[in-house]
């Protein structure tokens, strides 16, 4: 079993869609959690970073933690065609590197 | 916006060259990494740094070699690249939890 799993899509929905974006893992160590969004040709940029369970809300973002079910997602709110990205889960332990999700591939159709 | 640049971008070269992929960053952070990834497919960790003359292997077992002898330029070589090298090689740095990658470069070994 992978430490870090994530559903691959391809997911596609209309503009305006709510968009939900979710991880499981199984290390309960894992401590700090992040999203990077990944545009095409580009590196990995960081969306939004948690360390608690509960929810973070930035902008049209919001991400949520649930450590007793070890299960993150990331919500996108008012969808674009901007947000039309791969979006990859990862993790760390408090002392280890970072762990990745494969990444959910998402377009936002006009 | 974190400053780490990558070159060449893209790099297409015949079985058995000996390549370098350049990795600098001007934000002065210690630790530095790098990622492979292929499509679909999570972040592997091949090489990372936590500072200057210090250099591990990552998770991924990786034919390539890192140095580090100034804290902004992490280079990866490979001695003699093989069509199974072919794959896109991410540079990151953190100081703290979240990492800042450059762009990437896509590697095609024929």
């Amino acid at each position: 079993q992978k430490e870090v799993e994530q559903d691959p899509g391809p997911l596609s929905v209309p503009e305006g869609a709510i968009v939900s974006l979710n991880c499981t893992y199984s290390n309960s160590a894992f401590q700090y959690f992040m999203w990077y969004r990944q545009y095409s040709r580009k590196g990995p940029e960081l969306l939004m970073y948690t360390y608690s369970s509960g929810n973070k809300e930035d902008g049209r973002f919001t991400a949520q933690v649930d450590k007793s079910s070890k299960y993150i997602s990331l919500f996108i709110r008012d969808s674009q065609p901007s947000d039309s990205a791969t979006y990859l889960c990862a993790m760390k332990t408090s002392y280890d590197k970072v762990i990745f999700g494969p990444g959910t591939s998402l377009s936002v159709i006009p | 916006e974190a400053d780490i640049y990558q070159t060449p971008r893209y790099l297409v070269i015949g079985t058995g060259k000996k390549i370098t992929l350049e990795c600098s960053q001007t934000m002065g952070h210690d630790k530095m990494y790098w990622y492979q990834q292929d499509p679909g497919m999570e972040l592997h960790l091949i090489h990372y740094s936590y500072g200057v003359n210090s250099t591990e292997k990552g998770d991924l077992s990786s034919e390539s070699t890192v140095s580090r002898i100034r804290t902004e330029h992490f280079p990866l070589t490979l001695e003699s690249a093989r069509p199974s090298h072919t794959s896109q090689y991410l540079c990151a740095s953190t100081q703290g939890d979240t990492l800042h990658f450059g762009n990437g470069t896509r590697l095609t070994v024929t």
